[in-house]
């Protein structure tokens, strides 16, 4: 079975600084998904960015990008130019790819909490 | 286009009680996943409905079960609560047709609150 974890339980950073989010996770597959999810006091989770196993290139949503590294499977979360907003908890996920048994469920992580300083 | 909803928004029950929440998932979307998540313990995998059917469980006890509608509609029940129960329950629903399954994107509600006391 997949497991997925998150060894910082909090972190904090200040406006307008950069900030990386640690992601470790195991797996015998060799193809699949990893995702970071945010989420806000509403509770409600959001998909910050997503990266496909197969792809060399670390993936880049604005001011958000990864570090995939697949032989150490790590997948850490960079936020560079911090903004309030930003404040949330973060969790890492991974999904399966091609197996039908699980559909689009996800594995994730114990979540980071992470403190914007103005 | 509505989101994920799930009601209630907040449910505190008794010990032994049971809990019935309910989700509707976004227009078009055929599966519904259920999310505990308990106090430091991110999300753990309920279960997962698709076209009515559940497909895939958590490792959860039997009291937690549930049901899909013809209208994708989904909910979960929690019969003889404990205390531990206590948790937000977060339903998330996405795309599964046939056997192409779309890549992996899931759109969460905001949760129902559960309180066991």
């Amino acid at each position: 079975a997949q497991t997925v974890t998150q060894s910082q339980p909090e972190m904090s950073v200040q406006e307008a600084e950069t900030v990386t989010l640690s992601c470790t996770y195991d797996t015998s597959e060799s193809d699949y998904y990893l995702f970071w999810y945010k989420q806000p006091p509403s509770r409600q989770m959001i998909l910050v960015i997503r990266q496909e196993a197969y792809k060399q290139q670390n993936a880049t949503e604005n001011r958000f990008s990864v570090n995939f590294q697949k032989a150490a499977k790590s997948f850490s979360l960079k936020i560079s130019d911090s903004q309030l907003g930003d404040a949330a908890m973060y969790f890492c996920a991974y999904r399966s790819r091609g197996q039908m048994e699980y559909g689009n469920k996800l594995v994730f992580g114990a979540g980071t909490i992470l403190r914007v300083k103005s | 286009e509505a989101g994920v909803t799930q009601s209630p928004t907040h449910l505190i029950k008794t010990r032994g009680q049971q809990a019935t929440l309910r989700c509707s998932p976004i227009s078009g979307h055929t599966s519904v996943y259920w999310y505990q998540q308990a106090l430091g313990l991110g999300l753990q995998f309920l279960l997962w409905y698709d076209e009515g059917e559940e497909r895939n469980r958590g490792n959860f006890p039997p009291r937690f079960s549930g049901r899909q509608f013809p209208n994708y509609s989904s909910e979960l029940n929690v019969n003889a609560l404990e205390l531990e129960d206590s948790a937000l329950y977060l339903c998330a629903s996405s795309l599964m047709r046939g056997l192409v399954i779309r890549a992996g994107e899931l759109f969460f509600g905001e949760g129902s609150r559960l309180t066991v006391l």
